[in-house]
């Protein structure tokens, strides 16, 4: 049971660069989260989907997009990147009225 | 202020003790309360998951949720170098939860 899994595990990119990160998970899941994770902030949620063909922003939007095609995948895009968006960054996802489950993360480095 | 607060720590104990881990919110809409552990480079894992105020035990674990206080607390007992990670508390609605900063924990064998 793969429960939520993330591609790529590390990326480095260049100022300006564009990227895609994957979550994929096989819990049939309705709900699913992207998270960004840095030193003194915590968890902080950029963009959410509540279900297929659904999105909302989080607390931390800016610079990123976010699209959920399929029931079990929920892609996190950076147009253009920028050295504030080096990060952790943590998708999850969760049945309805249930706790979150998590991946392992993809660690970004923006030079 | 943050909607859910935490002492980063670092909290060392010796191996057998007994752990508290703390957390404060101010949202009183908050209904679900958990406790995730985080090992180094990896994501966090839910260790307990409580809805409304009251006790839930799990092994070595205890979550209270104290809602007139809007206190949250997670105790290990019998600790173990096993445990030391990053103690995550969370709590929020049914869509989205606010996650503190996290306690570090070592435990020293």
């Amino acid at each position: 049971n793969a429960g939520v899994t993330q591609t790529p595990k590390f990326r480095v990119l260049k100022t300006g660069q564009s990227m895609t990160l994957l979550c994929a998970q096989d819990m049939n899941h309705e709900y699913m989260y992207w998270y960004r994770q840095d030193p003194g902030m915590g968890l902080r949620l950029i963009h959410y989907s509540v279900g297929e063909g659904t999105t909302a922003k989080g607390e931390v939007p800016d610079g990123y997009n976010v699209s959920r095609l399929k029931k079990q995948n929920f892609l996190l895009g950076l147009e253009s990147a920028a050295p504030s968006q080096t990060s952790v960054y943590f998708c999850a996802s969760s049945a309805e009225h249930q706790p979150q489950h998590f991946g392992d993360g993809t660690r970004l480095s923006i030079l | 202020q943050k909607e859910v607060e935490q002492d980063p720590g670092p909290l060392s104990v010796p191996e057998g003790a007994i752990v508290s881990l703390n957390c404060t919110y101010s949202n009183s809409a908050f209904q679900y309360f958990m406790w995730y552990r985080q090992y180094s480079r990896k994501g966090p894992e839910l260790l307990m998951y409580t809805y409304s105020s009251g006790n839930k035990e799990d092994g070595r674990f205890t979550a209270q949720v104290d809602k007139s206080s809007k206190y949250i607390s997670l105790f290990i007992r019998d600790s173990q170098p096993s445990d030391s990670a990053t103690y995550l508390c969370a709590s929020g609605g049914y869509q989205k939860v606010t996650f503190g900063t996290g306690t570090k924990l070592q435990v020293i064998p």
